[in-house]
């Protein structure tokens, strides 16, 4: 089984409608974050968790929100998707007490938004 | 505040030949640094990684990459290009453990691989 996973894999919604996407790990890692991937923009950082209670803006959280459910589990949600939010997102994780950080990441959720 | 730049929007490479993509970061201490693949439907996974000694890193897949600290590179390299390494590749680069670490990325550059 996948150590980070993300559902749905795909979804297609319309503007204006609230979506959830969720990501579960079973590394039992601290660090959770949210990144969206659009083409020749690389990964942008949306929100990013250190625990259960810590949750952090990236670069680009407005539009967006998270919550983290457990250690295990953090959600982004969209309240009011537009168009532009259109991409793929990827959940990761990273464990803080490694000594290189290292991201994981789950398969990506394709989201397009009419 | 740290940056990454990944010179090569697209490389075009011919089954069996050498490789090298590019990156290039700025950060004001000694950098955590990373290559990460995205092969096509997939989420990204970790190449290499470099945070101290040894300047030339060894990853898996054949990977390689070196850091020079007078240039600000890192660039990744590999002796021969097979087709499934037709992949997004990612540079990052972190800040030191325990402190409030976030990775940034680099836009990625595309390989493509011609039989």
């Amino acid at each position: 089984d996948a150590d980070v996973t993300q559902t749905p894999r795909n979804r297609i919604t319309k503007t204006g409608k609230r979506i959830m996407l969720e990501c579960s790990q079973t590394k039992g890692h601290d660090r959770m974050y949210w990144y969206r991937q659009d083409p020749g923009l690389g990964l942008r950082l949306i929100y990013y968790s250190f625990d259960v209670k810590d949750i952090n803006k990236g670069e680009i959280s407005d539009g967006y929100s998270v919550s983290r459910q457990a250690q295990a589990k953090f959600s982004l949600s969209l309240e009011s998707a537009i168009p532009n939010q259109t991409a793929l997102y990827f959940c990761a994780t990273s464990d803080r007490s490694g000594n290189f950080n290292e991201q994981f990441f789950g398969p990506g959720t394709r989201l397009t938004v009419l | 505040a740290q940056s990454v730049t990944q010179p090569d929007i697209h490389i075009t490479v011919s089954e069996g030949a050498s490789l090298e993509l590019r990156c290039n970061y700025s950060y004001g201490a000694t950098p955590y640094l990373f290559w990460y693949v995205q092969s096509p439907g997939q989420g990204l996974q970790l190449l290499l990684k470099y945070f101290s000694g040894d300047t030339l890193v060894q990853g898996i897949k054949g990977f390689e990459a070196e850091f020079k600290r007078s240039q600000s590179s890192f660039n990744l390299r590999k002796p021969s290009v097979h087709w499934s390494d037709a992949a997004e590749y990612f540079c990052a680069v972190g800040a030191r453990p325990g402190g409030s670490y976030i990775p940034t990325f680099g836009r990625g550059t595309s390989l493509i691989v011609h039989p």
